[in-house]
C-alpha cells in the first residue's frame, strides 16, 4: 500500500532553515510528480511546491518563492523540502503529498505531516 | 484569504442531504477540474471527488460532486456522524505561471 511518511519538522527561529523528508514506499515513486502541502494551526490548506518526476520541473507557491526550495531522489524514494529564511507565518504542518501534475490525479495520498514551528 | 470561496461551515442531522458549494473564477474552477478533500479531525486529507464529480475506489456513493462554470459543489447525501470533517476544494490555477489553490474549507457539523 502506499505510504508516505515525512520527517524534519521542529522548532525553529526566524530567519533559521529546515530541511523536511518524506519516504515513500508501495508505488513507483520516479513514475510521480510530488508536492508539499501545508496547513497553518486552525486554518486550512495552502499549497507550497511541486517537482516533476525526473526533478526537471519545479513550481512554488508565492509565499515561499526565493525561499524553499524542492527536491527528490529517486534512488532513495524521498522527497525533500529546504526551508530557508523562516518566518511566524510559515509555521504550519507540512504534508508530502502525491501528485500535482496537472491532468493528473492531483494529491490522492498524503503523509502523516510533520509540524513546523517558526518561533523565537 | 483563500482563491477558492467556501462557506466556513454547514450542518445537517442524521440521514440528510447537505451541499457544500466552491466558487471560484474563469482561471481556476472555470478552466480546470475541481477536487475535494475529506479530512477527519487529526487526520490527513484524503481524495474524495476528483474532475469535477469521480469517486475514488473506496469512497461511497453518497458523495458526489458537480461543477457548473466557475462554481462547483459537493453534495452529501444520507449525512451520517462520521461524515463529521472539514472539506476542501482545490483546482489548478492558469494564472501567472500556473499553481494549485484551495478553498478555505467547509467544517461540517452533524447534529
Amino acid at each position: 500500500q502506499v505510504q508516505l511518511v515525512e520527517s524534519g519538522g521542529g522548532l525553529v527561529k526566524p530567519g533559521g532553515s529546515l530541511r523536511l523528508s518524506c519516504a515513500a514506499s508501495g508505488f513507483t515513486f520516479s513514475d510521480y510528480y510530488m508536492s508539499w502541502i501545508r496547513q497553518a494551526p486552525g486554518k486550512g490548506l495552502e499549497w507550497v511546491s511541486y517537482i516533476s518526476s525526473s526533478s526537471s520541473y519545479t513550481n512554488y507557491a508565492d509565499s515561499v518563492k526565493g525561499r524553499f526550495t524542492i527536491s527528490r531522489d529517486n534512488a532513495k524514494n524521498s522527497l525533500y523540502l529546504q526551508m530557508n529564511s523562516l518566518r511566524a507565518e510559515d509555521t504550519a504542518v507540512y504534508y508530502c503529498a502525491r501528485g500535482g501534475r496537472v491532468g493528473e490525479l492531483p494529491f490522492d495520498y498524503w503523509g502523516q505531516g510533520t509540524l513546523v514551528t517558526v518561533s523565537s | 484569504q483563500s482563491v477558492l470561496t467556501q462557506p466556513p461551515s454547514a450542518s445537517g442531522t442524521p440521514g440528510q442531504r447537505v451541499t457544500i458549494s466552491c466558487s471560484g473564477s474563469s482561471s481556476n474552477i472555470g478552466s480546470n477540474y475541481v477536487y475535494w478533500y475529506q479530512q477527519l479531525p487529526g487526520t490527513a486529507p484524503k481524495l474524495l471527488i476528483y474532475r469535477n464529480n469521480q469517486r475514488p475506489s473506496g469512497v461511497p456513493d453518497r458523495f458526489s460532486g458537480s461543477k457548473s462554470g466557475t462554481s462547483a459543489s459537493l453534495a452529501i447525501s444520507g449525512l451520517r456522524s462520521e461524515d463529521e470533517a472539514d472539506y476542501y476544494c482545490a483546482a489548478w490555477d492558469d494564472s501567472l505561471s500556473g499553481h494549485w489553490v484551495f478553498g478555505g474549507g467547509t467544517k461540517l457539523t452533524v447534529l
